[in-house]
This record gives C-alpha cells, sequence and structure tokens, in this order.
C-alpha cells in the first residue's frame, strides 16, 4: 500500500517569513496530492491539491509543487502571518482502481508563525 | 465543497457499551469514509463506506468491531462496539464528491471512554 512520509515535524518561522512542509511517497501510481490544515480542534480543511498532470499550482501564498520522478511533493507558504499557525497535513491517493479516493496521510507538521 | 455534519459531536462512554456517530453531507456523493484520529497524531483511514455494498476496512479495522451502514448517497453511520479505553479518539467522516477525489471532513466526534 501507499506510505507518505513528512517532513519536518515542527517548524517555526518569523511572521514574514516562507515555510517549506516536503512530502515523500512510496506508490508511483499515486495521482492526487492533497494539503490540508488543520486548526487546534478544529476539522482537516483542504487548502490546496495537485493531480499528477500538473508540476506546481498556486493560490494566492500557497503553491504546491509536485516531482513525480522523485516521487514527492511540497507546500510552500510565502509572507507567513500568525493565523498560519496550525498542523498541515499533506497525502496521496489514486494509486490503483481499488484504492480510489481513498488517502493515505503523512504523520503532520505543526508550523508556527512567531510574530 | 459538500458541506458535512456529525452527530454527537462529543460523548463520554461506559467501557463494553456501543456508541452510533452519524455523518450527513449536503449533497449526493460517491464516497463517504471514516477516519480515526488520535491526540496529537494523523489521520487513519478505518473504513470506506460504499453505498448498497459492505463497507471495506482497511487492514487493523473489523467489520465486528466498526460495523457501518450506508443507507443512501448522503448519509453513513460508525458504530464503535464493545468499547474500551483504547477507543478513545477523534472520528471523522469524509466525502468525495463526484469520483473528483477531493475529500472534505465533518467536524468530528471526541470519543472518550472511561
Amino acid at each position: 500500500g501507499e506510505n507518505v512520509e513528512q517532513h519536518p515535524s515542527t517548524l517555526s518561522v518569523q511572521e514574514g517569513d516562507s515555510a517549506v512542509i516536503k512530502c515523500t511517497y512510496s506508490d508511483s501510481a499515486s495521482n492526487y496530492f492533497p494539503w490540508y490544515k488543520q486548526e487546534l480542534g478544529k476539522r482537516p480543511q483542504l487548502i490546496i491539491d495537485i493531480r499528477s498532470n500538473v508540476g506546481e499550482k498556486k493560490d494566492q501564498r500557497i503553491a504546491v509543487t509536485l516531482n513525480k520522478t522523485a516521487k514527492h511533493f511540497s507546500l510552500h507558504i510565502t509572507e507567513t502571518q500568525p493565523e498560519d499557525s496550525a498542523v498541515y497535513f499533506c497525502a496521496a491517493s489514486g494509486g490503483s482502481e481499488t484504492s480510489g479516493s481513498r488517502l493515505t496521510f503523512g504523520e503532520g507538521t505543526q508550523l508556527t508563525v512567531n510574530p | 465543497s459538500a458541506v458535512i455534519s456529525q452527530k454527537p459531536s462529543r460523548d463520554i462512554c461506559q467501557r463494553g457499551t456501543s456508541l452510533t456517530i452519524q455523518c450527513q453531507v449536503d449533497s449526493q456523493v460517491t464516497m463517504m469514509f471514516w477516519y480515526r484520529q488520535q491526540p496529537g497524531q494523523s489521520l487513519t483511514l478505518i473504513a470506506t463506506a460504499n453505498q448498497g455494498s459492505e463497507a471495506t476496512y482497511e487492514s487493523g479495522f473489523v467489520i465486528d468491531k466498526f460495523p457501518i451502514s450506508r443507507p443512501n448517497l448522503t448519509f453513513s453511520t460508525l458504530t464503535v462496539s464493545n468499547m474500551s479505553p483504547e477507543d478513545s479518539s477523534i472520528y471523522l467522516c469524509s466525502a468525495d464528491g463526484q469520483g473528483t477525489h477531493e475529500q472534505y471532513f465533518g467536524p468530528g466526534t471526541r470519543l472518550t471512554v472511561t
């Protein structure tokens, strides 16, 4: 089955700096890679995703890059703000006909943005 | 995106009892999923709730412990049976609309077993 590794587990940055979180996956057939933000006590919120036919996707201060050859993808947050502080999870899915939309999650990154 | 609600939001239960969690989506969806998230940890998929057929369970989860129903395209239930303190966790449902792979989560049910 799919295995997703996420680094770092914790990340502390100063407000205005950039933050980068990296994930690797094991199943070369996976084709969908979402990122979720989870604030304390809240549900995971889908913030951006990328599909395997695209190398990069951007939405305002958030961007995701995908390297299919190396089987890794990254989340980039620019001009970080204190409200970006949360746990971020990467995930992968679509590795086989039987797996369908099943998501395999990374272990999460606690991002802290210091004012 | 789908709007998803869950009931109850939290419960405290005694060991040996069962709790049924309900998940309601505001639109018809193809796939619904149940996850478990222990405090400070990632999400672990319990099973995929299939409409009109039995749920598909992940390794380590069995139907006798976590029976699931999916009577229609907007609703599912997860029962946590014969509970022990190790079942204390947050249980989340999610829905994938129309095969897009995008999954949206319910608010979760915080279960404490004493």
